[in-house]
């Protein structure tokens, strides 16, 4: 069955780093998504991303976060200058007709 | 904006029993989409069940069965013949608009169940 994958499963950077999380999506899905947890609370939406653009963001989503589709198959987030608060689980996730989203296994991303 | 409540922030089950987490929106739409999503300790989101809002008959999977109550705005998983590996944070999630839109998910802040013998 197709699933989500998302690497690196764990990703430890310092405070003002850049960090790129790196999703495969499902082959023929069409919309694909960003979410965070932070430890102990409910997964937040990020950022939504049809046709090549950004189709909606989070208050969360500020000028430090992009996203990209560089192929035809990955699905980037950046985040240029990683803060202590940016520590979280962040999950990939995709759907075919914007319908039941499918999730990746998340990268924890820890900021020392 | 749309929220989504859950006011179980823990439950317990014996095995085999059944129990029911309990979930309440609240949304202005008339078109939406209700899910539960399932998150072991491996952190992994995992889709137990949906519930379109356009349709009265409530969803069920396997052992998995929602109780849909649109005028109510609530929406409750119940489990039955719970197992050990039930044992899971459950999120309830709303989706407004109609497919072919890339609407975003409003998750719940969580039930974490505990599944004993």
């Amino acid at each position: 069955e197709p699933e989500v994958t998302q690497t690196p499963s764990h990703q430890v950077t310092q405070m003002g780093q850049e960090v790129i999380l790196r999703c495969v999506p499902i082959s023929n899905h069409l919309y694909f998504y960003w979410y965070r947890q932070i430890l102990g609370q409910k997964v937040e939406f990020l950022v939504s991303f049809y046709n090549n653009e950004i189709s909606e963001k989070s208050e969360i989503f500020d000028d430090q976060f992009s996203v990209e589709r560089p192929d035809g198959s990955n699905f980037t987030l950046k985040i240029r200058s990683t803060k202590l608060e940016d520590s979280a689980m962040y999950f990939c996730a995709s759907t075919r007709q914007g319908y039941e989203q499918y999730f990746g296994p998340g990268t924890r991303l820890t900021v020392t | 904006a749309q929220t989504v409540t859950q006011s179980q922030p823990e439950m317990s089950v014996q095995e085999a029993e059944t129990v029911t987490l309990s979930c309440t929106y609240d949304t202005s739409e008339s078109d939406y989409y209700l899910f539960w999503y399932k998150q072991p300790p491996s952190r992994q989101m995992i889709l137990v069940i949906r519930q379109e809002a356009y349709k009265q008959q409530n969803a069920t999977e396997n052992r998995f069965s929602v109780n849909f109550q649109k005028a109510a705005k609530s929406f409750s998983l119940k489990i039955s013949d719970s197992q050990l590996g039930d044992a899971a944070m459950y999120f309830c999630a709303y989706r407004r608009g109609n497919t072919g839109t890339a609407s975003k998910l409003t998750f719940g802040t969580g039930t974490r169940l505990q599944v004993t013998l």
